[in-house]
């Protein structure tokens, strides 16, 4: 059974950090590509980043590029997000995906909060 | 970015009548592998998304055959033919075709 588990979601000030982490099993984890959404309260799903399987390419959505970094960690099934310069508008429940768009493989972990607020 | 926009945003449904979401793009979805990377995702409240088609009309694993999805270049649809209780909750339409991946806004889907 494929299972994603998303941890250190957290209250935070503004400017501050956070490193997001997700535990993966169930599938060959260095094999896929792997994603994080996030979802705002009450708003809808945004896609926040993407690294390929060997982390040699990731993509981020702009409001995040310069502040957060995914990475990942093949030898122990571990997906990162690095936030740094925390903004309110960051605060959000985030998910851990494997998202394959050429397959039916699609799993969400039950995601971990992030408030960011003085 | 592309731009996705759904229609309606709000969709009262009967049971056991059909039900149907609307999904534009603000720019063709036709990537340059010849796929075109249109999904469908069910939220229910309180719980994770759950994609429910991908590459336009295919069904992912599980997923119950009175859902469907059709469409091309930037019009796509996805249809329930007989809406059943668990089916309320938001629908998202998401393109992954082109960077920055972008999600519509989202339909409501409730019982009448």
């Amino acid at each position: 059974e494929v299972q994603l588990v998303e941890s250190g979601g957290d209250l935070v000030q503004p400017g501050g950090s956070l490193r997001l982490s997700c535990a993966a099993s169930g599938f060959s984890f260095s094999t896929f590509w792997m994603c994080w959404f996030r979802q705002a309260p009450g708003k809808g799903l945004e896609w926040v980043a993407t690294i390929k399987e060997d982390g040699s390419q990731k993509n981020y959505v702009d409001s995040v590029k310069g502040r957060f970094t995914i990475s990942r960690d093949n030898a122990k099934n571990s997906l990162f997000l690095q936030m740094n310069s925390l903004r309110v508008e960051d605060t959000a429940v985030y998910y851990c995906a494997r998202e394959i768009r050429e397959h039916p493989l699609s799993d969400w972990g039950q995601g971990t909060q992030v408030t960011v607020s003085s | 970015d592309v731009v996705m926009t759904q229609s309606p945003l709000s969709l009262p449904v009967t049971l056991g009548q059909p039900a149907s979401i609307s999904c534009r793009s603000s720019q063709g979805l036709v990537h340059s592998d010849g796929n075109t990377y249109l999904n469908w995702f069910h939220q229910r409240p309180g719980q994770s998304p759950r994609r429910l088609i991908y590459k336009v009309s295919n069904r992912d694993s599980g997923v119950p055959d009175r859902f469907s999805g059709s469409g091309s270049g930037s019009d796509f649809t996805l249809k329930i033919s007989r809406v059943e209780a668990e089916d309320v909750g938001l629908y998202y339409c998401m393109q992954d075709t082109h960077w920055p991946f972008t999600f519509g806004p989202g339909t409501i889907v409730d019982i009448k």
